[in-house]
């Protein structure tokens, strides 16, 4: 089945720090979409990438959806302490709103 | 604005019992779907309904199942539970049915015993 990579599984950065996330897929998605987790807490959406090439940016958070369609990217940049916690990428590639997520990037920020 | 809510928010079962978690949508929203997430990974596509019909099934077993009801809230059953069907159940909704941009719930987390 489709699987999204996601790795390392841990990062820990400094306060103020810029940060790249990379998710790659062995198949093409129609949409890429990147969530954050909070502990307790269900996902909630950070940005939504509706077209190959597109580049996004929401405030401090900037994503790209990759030309093959295969990857996308997200940058936090000047990382704060609210900025901890796991984030998913997720492809959605039918007419139905299945997402396909991957296993999160788990984000610490050192004060 | 009342966000998905769902219930119950912890649950213990032992093995083969049967469960029912039940989430409502928030208002207006006409698609939920359900997603299964174990410690340490991402959610996993259960289910998704829309105007009370099954749109979309992920690769789960029978004994999972789901109803979406006139009001758009919706329930998962889960028969004969597991030892692995230990995980966090989320609901998530959405205005329409082919949209990726979800609203998620904050899960029912379910330990099966």
């Amino acid at each position: 089945g489709q699987q999204l990579n996601q790795s390392p599984q841990s990062m820990f950065i400094q306060e103020g720090e810029d940060v790249s996330m990379n998710c790659t897929s062995s198949s093409i998605f129609n949409t890429w979409l990147w969530y954050k987790q909070d502990p307790g807490e269900g996902p909630v959406l950070l940005i939504a990438l509706y077209k190959a090439g597109e580049l996004t940016s929401n405030g401090r958070l900037t994503a790209q959806f990759g030309i093959t369609r295969k990857d996308s990217f997200l940058n936090i940049s000047a990382s704060i302490p609210s900025d901890v916690g796991i984030y998913f990428c997720a492809g959605q590639g039918g007419a139905n709103s299945k997402l396909t997520f991957g296993k999160g990037i788990t984000l610490s920020v050192r004060p | 604005d009342a966000g998905v809510t769902q219930s119950p928010t912890h649950l213990i079962k032992t093995r083969g019992q049967h469960v029912t978690l039940r989430c409502s949508p928030i208002s207006g929203h006409k698609s939920v779907s359900w997603y299964q997430q174990v410690l340490g990974q991402g959610p996993q596509f259960i289910f998704q309904y829309y105007e009370k019909e099954e749109r979309g099934r992920g690769n789960f077993p029978d004994r999972f199942s789901a109803r979406q009801f006139p009001n758009y809230s919706s329930e998962l059953n889960v028969n004969a539970l597991l030892l692995g069907d230990s995980a966090l159940y989320l609901c998530a909704s959405s205005w329409d049915r082919a949209t990726g941009e979800l609203f998620f719930g904050e899960g029912s987390r379910l330990t099966v015993l």
